[in-house]
Order: C-alpha cells, then sequence, then structure tokens
C-alpha cells in the first residue's frame, strides 16, 4: 500500500533552516510529483510547491521563492523540502502529498504524509 | 493567482443532517477541483477530484457537484465520524490553491 513517511518535528531558531523528509513506499517513486503543504496554526492549507521525483524539476509558490528547495534521493524514495531563514511564521504542520497523475486530470493529491511539525522560536 | 472561497466557514449540523458546502473559484476552473476532509493531527484524506468523482474507498453519502466556477460538496446523512474541517482546491493551474476550509461542528 501507499505510504508517505516524514520526518519529525523540530523547533529551529529564527534564521535557521529546516530539511523535512518524505519517505515513499509502495509504489515507484519516480512515477509521481511531490507537492508540499503548510498548516500554520488555526489556519488553512497552503500550497507551497512540487518537485518531479523522476527529473527533479521543481516550482513554488512565490510566497517561497528563494527560502524552499525542493529536491530528492531516488535511490532511498526520499523527497525532502529545504526551507531557509525561518521566521516565526512559518511554525506549521508541513506534509508532503503525491500527485496522482501528470495529466491535468489527475492532478490532485491522492496521498498523504502524516505532517511534521516545525516549530520556530527563540 | 486563482482564489477559492468556500461557504460557510463553520458549519453545526446534527448526525442525520444533509450538509452543503459551497466552492467559488475567481475563474473557470474547468472542472479540476478536489475536496479533502482534514480532521486535527491527521493527513487530509481525498474525498472527491474532477468535482463530481467519488476517490475509492470514500462513503456514498458524499458526493461533490458543480462546473465552471462554482462547486458543492454534499454529504447526504451526517454521521459522527464526519466532523472535521473540509477543503476545496483547485488544480486546473499553479498555484494550487485551496479555499479557506469550511469546519463542520456538532450542534
Amino acid at each position: 500500500q501507499v505510504q508517505l513517511v516524514q520526518s519529525g518535528a523540530e523547533v529551529k531558531k529564527p534564521g535557521a533552516s529546516v530539511r523535512v523528509s518524505c519517505k515513499a513506499s509502495g509504489y515507484t517513486f519516480t512515477d509521481y510529483y511531490i507537492h508540499w503543504v503548510r498548516q500554520a496554526p488555526g489556519q488553512g492549507l497552503e500550497w507551497m510547491g512540487w518537485m518531479s521525483s523522476n527529473n527533479g524539476g521543481s516550482g513554488y509558490a512565490q510566497k517561497f521563492q528563494g527560502r524552499v528547495t525542493m529536491t530528492r534521493d531516488t535511490s532511498i524514495s526520499t523527497a525532502y523540502m529545504d526551507l531557509s531563514r525561518l521566521k516565526s511564521d512559518d511554525t506549521a504542520v508541513y506534509y508532503c502529498a503525491r500527485e496522482r497523475g501528470h495529466t491535468t486530470s489527475f492532478r490532485y493529491f491522492d496521498y498523504w504524509g502524516p505532517g511534521t511539525l516545525i516549530t520556530v522560536s527563540s | 493567482d486563482i482564489q477559492m472561497t468556500q461557504s460557510p466557514s463553520t458549519l453545526s449540523a446534527s448526525v442525520g443532517d444533509r450538509v452543503t458546502i459551497t466552492c467559488r473559484a475567481s475563474q473557470n476552473i474547468n472542472g479540476w477541483l478536489a475536496w479533502y476532509q482534514h480532521k486535527p493531527g491527521k493527513a487530509p484524506n481525498l474525498l472527491i477530484y474532477m468535482a463530481s468523482s467519488l476517490e475509492s474507498g470514500v462513503p456514498s453519502r458524499f458526493s461533490g457537484s458543480g462546473s465552471g466556477a462554482e462547486f458543492t460538496l454534499t454529504i447526504s446523512s451526517l454521521q459522527p465520524d464526519d466532523f472535521a474541517t473540509y477543503y476545496c482546491q483547485q488544480y486546473n493551474s499553479y498555484p494550487r490553491t485551496f479555499g479557506q476550509g469550511t469546519k463542520v461542528e456538532i450542534k
């Protein structure tokens, strides 16, 4: 069965960087895109960007341009989201999600990771 | 960017009630709309894709409808497990955008 397992919660200081990992199993990792979505406390879901697990191509929401990098290691079927220059309002649960397919018909998120809480506090 | 607006933001209902949530896009999204259920501490769960297609394993009391820029999610008979927050999301274009969420609470 498809599973996305994320790394554990972290506490970071303002200005620091964080890496969240998302290990996929139960399917061919390189056949699907991975997206990252976050939810700040008391807020809704916010899309951050996408990454092609095949060729590493990526695209980011303008809000995160210059601060976020999405990469992958195909040898261990793992996607990564790096966020730099952290601020207190980056405190959120970060989710990875699999996009079902490459044509528009299937570009919704069919499987999600359990989320990783990143707390930014001095 | 395509803005997604859900209404209501909060909905109080009882078990057995019929519940309808509306999602409006700021432009035509060609039916490329998904609905997710989200419970605290859990991953969001896909309910509906392509505006009206029920994801495998999702109870048939959930249904979606709409086209163009206006969509609805209906729960025909609310069950205890359905108290959660529901989000619509467009996948017509980047950036992907979500509605602000509708929290379904126990009345």
